[in-house]
């Protein structure tokens, strides 16, 4: 199975501030990777699909980037409404498997 | 609008069975893939099992494979997962979300699974 591992698993971040979370595969997945947000009511949305493309309604802070191994997720200024948890996950291979997650937290 | 709304939660013993539905709009399910998807509590999330459009494939993870069965009713609009010999490890949050090939774009409320006695 291809193993994600996501850093930081806790990031704390002021507002306006740019992040990004890093995301890592055991093998190559060929661009086979999603960002996902999930909000404390258990919420789940698609942010980044095909790990640049960006989800139709999701704001322009938002951006995806990588190849091979190694992706990222940044956001470019830090809005009240982005901190919660977000999760990679790849679909390259079966079984598809998400990355531990990383929780975005207010400083 | 896409809406995905799962139904079937609730307690119940170890080594016992449930079944989950999920009652899919706002688009022409027989076109899509589906999934479930679970997330323990305080835990992340692990896809769990995928349909076909048309079920001629089904994949699942190790954890649930030849336990749970996911199927499908296009005349309905209707996903299932079928879960038997339920552990306490089971317990969880259960999505449904919707594609095949480039997965998850839409996602369910959930609904909670406890196995306990």
């Amino acid at each position: 199975d291809i193993q994600l591992t996501q850093s930081p698993s806790t990031l704390p971040a002021s507002l306006g501030e740019r992040v990004t979370i890093s995301c890592r595969a055991s093998q190559s997945i060929s661009n086979s990777l999603n960002w996902y947000q999930q909000k404390p009511d258990g919420t789940v949305k698609r942010l980044i699909y095909s790990t640049s493309t960006l989800e139709s309604g999701v704001p322009s802070r938002f951006s995806g980037s990588g190849s091979g191994t190694d992706y990222s997720l940044s956001i470019s200024s830090l809005e009240s409404e982005d901190f919660a948890m977000y999760y990679c996950l790849q679909y390259a291979t079966y079984p598809w498997t998400f990355g531990g997650g990383t929780k975005l937290e207010l400083k | 609008e896409v809406q995905l709304v799962e139904s079937g939660e609730g307690l119940v013993q170890p080594g016992s069975s449930m079944k989950l539905s999920c009652v899919a709009s706002g688009f022409t399910f027989s076109n899509y893939g589906m999934n479930w998807i679970r997330q323990a509590p305080k835990k992340g999330l692990e896809w769990i099992a995928l349909i076909y459009y048309d079920s001629s494939s089904k994949y699942y993870a190790d954890s649930v494979k030849g336990r749970f069965t996911i199927s499908r009713d296009n005349s309905k609009n209707t996903l299932y997962l079928e879960m038997n010999s339920l552990r306490s490890e089971d317990t969880a949050m259960y999505y449904c979300a919707k594609g095949g090939g480039n997965p998850f774009d839409y996602w369910g409320q959930g609904v909670m699974v406890t196995v306990s006695s």
